[in-house]
């Protein structure tokens, strides 16, 4: 089993809806979270930190469930811009605290 | 954006060969990390630096070793290629190693034929 897991997609989402996955991680003692996008041949980004009371940014919400061990990722009123692949990352103690990466799942909006 | 510097970004060669990439920063980033990118997998930790002359092994260290002679620069060196080396190579680095984010650079593509 992979320590962090993720649906690939694609996700075909149309312009203005709202998309929403997840990212289940194996460690229950995992420590800190964070979703990072990554745009088509380029480089990861951060893109928000997952905290225990959830994380809000305009229209991303970041949620944790440490119970369920996931954590999830809300788009809003999605743009034809929020295009990419977007990663689930998760790191802790346990790991000497270097990232462990998932995946990836790819978001594609259509106009 | 961070100022991280990839050299060279696409690279064609042969089995066998040594190859070294170069990892620029001017943050002055105590951290600095080598990833490879594969389809169907995460980014995987190759090696990490952090300081002068201080690395350590990542998940997938084998067949790879890296320099760090300064702070600004990480270097990281397939002794002899192979095929399975295949990659796209990131460099990256962060302030701490706990919970701090990490900055990329833009990648390098490397085809080993």
């Amino acid at each position: 089993r992979k320590e962090v897991e993720q649906d690939p997609g694609p996700f075909n989402v149309p312009e203005g809806a709202t998309v929403a996955f997840n990212c289940t991680y194996s460690n229950s003692a995992s420590q800190s979270f964070f979703w990072y996008r990554q745009d088509c041949r380029k480089e990861p980004k951060l893109l928000m930190s997952v905290y225990s009371s959830g994380n809000e940014d305009g229209r991303f919400t970041a949620q944790l469930n440490r119970a369920s061990q996931y954590i999830s990722l809300l788009i809003r009123d999605s743009k034809l811009s929020d295009s990419a692949t977007y990663l689930c990352v998760v790191t802790g103690r346990d790991s000497n605290y270097q990232l462990i990466w998932g995946a990836g799942t790819k978001l594609i909006i259509k106009p | 954006d961070a100022g991280i510097t990839q050299s060279p970004r696409h690279k064609v060669t042969e089995t066998g060969t040594p190859v070294t990439l170069r990892c620029h920063q001017t943050e002055n980033h105590r951290y600095m990390y080598w990833y490879r990118q594969d389809p169907g997998h995460g980014l995987r930790l190759i090696h990490y630096s952090y300081g002068v002359k201080d690395t350590d092994k990542g998940e997938v260290s084998d067949g790879y070793s890296v320099s760090r002679s300064k702070t600004e620069d990480f270097l990281l060196t397939l002794e002899s290629a192979t095929s399975s080396q295949t990659s796209v190579y990131f460099c990256a680095i962060s302030e701490s190693l706990s919970v701090d984010i990490q900055y990329f650079g833009a990648g390098t593509r490397l085809s080993v034929l």
